[in-house]
């Protein structure tokens, strides 16, 4: 059983441009969510895919936007990079949508600088 | 409004003492909650939810209720246990969206 990956590591961009993360979830689950965790801070929620259907987002401009694909991998793609999207990128996956059935494991996150 | 508040940015303990890391929530509805933690170099991963009851690592936490608090405790303290901890709520509904905390460093000296 392989846990959850990320790709890339690290990614620096510059400000106006677009990116793309990647987000291989763990065998067996079907439902990703990506967090996004600014330094000092608790991560912070920003959307969840279920079985390829987006199933709830947090309070980010729909510049980010996502995709999962049948394998259930996902991406995270953010358009118009600014200065303030430099923060660590969580993805999580889980067996399932709801809050208590499923624990969530985390990968070990993608860090986007943008200058 | 859906919060998570860690109040100590850092807790510094000395190895056999005990520790209480504290964690207050914000929610209408009924929440579940969740420790976190984050060991150095390595990636979040859970400690304990509160619907378990079970202590992991000698940690326990209790949800009350009445003073919407989730406070993580341990008798005493281990120098493994340093690492990063986040309290963390998850709502009704059926998204498994988690609010996190800021986090508490725990730094046990020897």
């Amino acid at each position: 059983e392989t846990g959850v990956t990320q790709s890339p590591t690290h990614l620096i961009k510059t400000r106006g441009q677009q990116v793309t993360l990647r987000c291989s979830s763990q065998s067996g689950h079907n439902t990703v969510s990506w967090y996004q965790q600014a330094l000092g801070q608790g991560p912070q929620f920003i959307f969840q895919y279920y079985r390829e259907e987006e199933n709830g987002r947090g309070n980010f401009p729909p510049r980010f936007s996502g995709l999962q694909f049948p394998n259930y991998s996902s991406e995270l793609n953010v358009n118009a990079l600014e200065l303030d999207d430099s923060a660590l990128y969580l993805c999580a996956s889980s067996l399932g949508r709801r809050r208590s059935s499923y624990e969530q494991y985390f990968g070990p996150g993608t860090r986007l600088t943008v200058t | 409004a859906q919060r998570v508040t860690q109040p100590e940015k850092l807790l510094s303990v000395f190895k056999g003492a005990p520790v209480e890391l504290k964690c207050n929530y914000s929610y209408s509805g009924s929440p579940e909650l969740f420790w976190y933690v984050q060991y150095s170099r390595q990636r979040l991963q859970l400690l304990l939810r509160h619907i378990s009851r079970e202590s992991i690592k000698g940690f326990t936490a209790d949800l009350n209720k009445g003073e919407t608090s989730f406070h993580l405790k341990k008798p005493f303290a281990q120098e493994e246990d340093s690492a990063m901890y986040y309290c963390a709520l998850s709502g009704s509904g059926n998204t498994g969206k988690l609010i996190f905390g800021q986090g508490t460093t725990l730094q046990v000296k020897p």
